[in-house]
Parts: structure tokens; sequence; C-alpha cells
């Protein structure tokens, strides 16, 4: 079962625009929400995170949106630049236990010059 | 500050045979996690380590796969016999307590024929 789903699979956007990947989550323990930047060969660097007491955070281009209620967290990228093509990983866990994270299914984004 | 070193960066084997890999975590990192990232997914928890000893190991096929960190510091995992199916990226990653920021690894990458 996956605790985290990711869309979409795949973004395609021209340089300057803002790209948007949307993730779910059902298990309402999860107090901890991270968004990973991968390139290939690579393993994935700690974007940017979020916590459920705040609907929104920025940092740089980046941004978190959260929505408690709906269980939903997304990330946008102001002004994308062809360096930022990569492939975008949300994730989720909770302080409770032993913190692990659940990682989504990735969003491979490209950005045109 | 060095980052989390892993070796080998690549392995191919064919299936039935052993392999080990083995991660060096951030100094002063005292939890140390095992990923399996398999092509066009995210990654997933295999083993986490609090020092020399396991949190959690629930998703470690434990017929197989095995991991140590006896010195609380280096960690070997080691799959015995692999399977078509253990073809994957192999991550490791450490943080300074279980409640942290993780970092990741470059990986090695595992194919088995």
């Amino acid at each position: 079962q996956q605790q985290v789903k990711q869309s979409p699979q795949s973004l395609i956007v021209q340089k300057g625009g803002i790209p948007i990947i949307n993730c779910a989550y059902e298990n309402t323990a999860f107090d901890y929400f991270p968004w990973y930047q991968q390139f290939p060969g690579k393993g994935p660097a700690l974007l940017i995170a979020i916590r459920p007491d705040v609907s929104e955070k920025k940092e740089g281009r980046f941004t978190i949106s959260f929505n408690k209620s709906a269980k939903q967290f997304s990330l946008h990228i102001m002004d994308s630049q062809p360096g930022d093509s990569a492939t975008y990983f949300c994730a989720a866990s909770s302080h409770t236990g032993a913190n692990n994270l659940f990682f989504g299914t990735g969003t491979r984004l490209t950005v045109i010059p | 500050e060095a980052g989390v070193a892993q070796s080998p960066r690549y392995k191919i084997i064919e299936k039935r045979q052993s392999v080990a890999f083995w991660c060096n975590p951030i100094s002063g990192h005292a939890t140390l996690y095992w990923y399996q990232q398999i092509l066009g997914q995210g990654p997933k928890l295999l083993i986490q380590f609090q020092n020399n000893g396991v949190v959690d190991d629930s998703q470690l096929p434990k017929d197989r796969f095995s991991a140590e960190r006896l010195k609380g510091v280096d960690s070997t995992l080691k799959i015995q016999p692999a399977k078509l199916e253990d073809s994957a990226v192999y991550l490791c990653a450490s943080s300074p307590t279980h409640e942290n920021e993780q970092f990741f690894g470059p990986g090695t990458r595992l194919t088995v024929l």
C-alpha cells in the first residue's frame, strides 16, 4: 500500500514556468512532510520541508502548500530553470515510533530552456 | 563536512550469488538507514539503526537480506542469495538523531542477471 501518492509522474515546463507537484496521504499521524530533489546518479537531497502547524512555507524559489483537512501538500517552483530538471519526491513521517520516511513515487521534471 | 560514503557504486552479479554493500555515515550521526530504490519508484526503507541497535527492520526480507552496524559507525548490507527483483539502487542515509533531516549517499546500483 502506497502511504504517499504523488502526481504527476512527469512534467515538462518552459523556463520561467511554475511547475506544481502534488502529494496526498492517509495517515493522520504524519507530522513532517519533506520534499527531496534527486539528480541522475545521486542520492536524494532535502529541498524543503513543512510541519502541519503552517499552511505554507517558502524557501527561495521553492514553496510548499499544505492542506491539513484535505491531507494534501504540493511543491511549487517559481521561475523554473533548466538546472531544476531532476526527479522530485515528496515524503512523510511521524515523530511517534521510528520516524521513518515514506516516499512518493517521484515526478520527473524537465525545464526546457 | 564529508557526506555519506557508499561502495561500491555499481555491482553486477548473477542470480543466486551474494553481494555486500558498505556505508560510512556522516561523522557523529547516530541514526543510519538503508533504502531500496527500484527504477521509477521512491526509496523504500529496509532498516534503521540507532547507534548499533536496530530500530525498525519490518520491511527487510530477512530470508535473504541482512545488515549490521557493529560499532555504531559504518554499516554493511548483504543479500544472499540475490534474485532478479533485487536489481535496484541501494541508498544509505544518516541523521544526527532519528528526528532530524536524513542525508543520503550516492547509492550502489545493483544489477542481478
